[in-house]
Formats: structure tokens, C-alpha cells, sequence
């Protein structure tokens, strides 16, 4: 599994773009990049996935330059309710429909303020 | 839409008992995971099933077991349960997509469980 590396924490305010970078050196070839939120307490929610270039959804997009090695989601005017850890996860859909088990490590805390 | 459903929400048990987490995942899909995640730290995988067979296993303690029923609903066994054991206990479930080779994992609310 590729390792991935975002920041730690992140500061913001009310009505601001974040962008959260994600870097993943060992990406490889089949590798997808999903982001998911997760607000203390509850289950991780998934955001947006990517395998290259730009995706976009109603709540975020994801920005992934050509060689791969790092990713960036964007979120549009966050607000108060954004505030929540973001986690940047690299690997590879299963093939043979068998489970693939997600690898969460680290995450940033982003901190949306009035 | 329909999501994952996770039952109980809390549990409190003592040292040493036992405690069974189920898990309903959203209708038609046919993959089950388990993920740990204590105070503090991130989430870790434990065990995921698809089509009822066991298909990865991560860090889960021998004390745990878990299944996958014919419903595709699953319970997570836990017995001679520990302190350290206290934890928020997520199920996601994901089904394969073949119009975008994805297969999403959407995850429940947890089940809180504490051991005193």
C-alpha cells in the first residue's frame, strides 16, 4: 500500500477554499486516491475518489497532477460544519471483487473558524 | 439512501465477558469490513468478508471472530474482553461498481464499546 502524507492540521475560516494536499510518492499504476471526513465520534464518510486529473462532486474536488505522486482536495467556501479530520487514502480496487481494506494513517484536522 | 446500520450504538461490558457487534451494510452490497478505532487514533482494520467468506484480516486479536450470514449481515465476537478493548467499532460495506472499477466503502455510525 502506498504511504501517504498530509498535514497535520489545517486552519480556516468561514466561506474560504481549503486545500489539503495529500503527497503518495509509491503510488502505483492501479492505485486510486479516496478521501474521506470523519467528524469526531462517527464513522468515516466518504468524499470523493480519483485516478487522474480532476474529479468534482457537490461537495469537493480532487486534483491529481499527471505523475500521481501527490493529490489536492479542494473544499469550496467551507464552513463551521467542516470542521472535522480529513484522511487521504492510496490503493487499488480489487480485481476479483474480494474486500480491499482501507489503510488510515494520520489525517489532517482542519479547523474552520468564524 | 439507505447506510449502514450498526447495532448496539453503546455498549459497556466488565472485564472478561463477551460482546457481539452486528452490522447491517446497504442493500445490495456483498462486502463487509471492521475497523477499530480507539481514543484518539486513526482507524484501524480488523477482518472483511465478501459473499460470506473471510477475504482479508488485518489486525484483529485472536479473541475476536466474525461472520458473515446468508443476509449478508455481519457480527463481530468479541470475548474475554480486555480494558484496552474500549473503542469506537465502525462497519462499512461496498459493492463492487464496473462502471467505474471502484468499490466504495461506506461506513456505519459505530458502536461505542467500553469495557470497565
Amino acid at each position: 500500500l502506498a504511504k501517504t502524507t498530509q498535514p497535520i492540521s489545517m486552519d480556516s475560516y468561514e466561506g474560504q477554499e481549503v486545500n489539503i494536499t495529500c503527497s503518495h510518492n509509491n503510488i502505483a499504476t492501479n492505485d486510486y486516491i479516496t478521501w474521506y471526513q470523519q467528524f469526531p465520534s462517527q464513522g468515516p464518510r466518504f468524499i470523493i475518489q480519483g485516478y487522474k486529473t480532476k474529479v468534482t462532486n457537490e461537495v469537493a474536488s480532487l486534483f491529481i497532477p499527471a505523475d500521481r505522486k501527490s493529490s489536492t482536495l479542494s473544499l469550496p467556501r467551507v464552513s463551521l460544519s467542516d470542521t472535522a479530520v480529513y484522511y487521504c487514502l492510496v490503493g487499488a480496487p480489487p480485481f476479483n471483487n474480494a474486500g480491499n481494506m482501507l489503510t488510515f494513517g494520520g489525517g489532517t484536522r482542519l479547523m474552520v473558524k468564524p | 439512501a439507505a447506510g449502514v446500520i450498526q447495532s448496539p450504538r453503546h455498549l459497556i461490558k466488565e472485564k472478561r465477558e463477551t460482546a457481539t457487534l452486528k452490522c447491517y451494510p446497504i442493500p445490495r452490497h456483498d462486502t463487509v469490513y471492521w475497523y477499530q478505532q480507539g481514543p484518539g487514533q486513526d482507524p484501524q482494520f480488523l477482518i472483511s468478508f465478501y459473499e460470506k467468506m473471510q477475504s482479508d484480516k488485518g489486525s484483529i486479536p485472536d479473541r475476536f471472530s466474525a461472520q458473515q450470514f446468508s443476509d449478508y449481515h455481519s457480527e463481530l465476537n468479541m470475548s474475554s474482553l480486555e480494558l484496552g478493548d474500549s473503542a469506537l467499532y465502525f462497519c462499512a460495506s461496498s459493492s463492487w461498481d464496473p462502471r467505474t472499477s471502484t468499490d466504495t466503502q461506506y461506513f456505519g455510525p459505530g458502536t461505542r464499546l467500553t469495557v470497565l
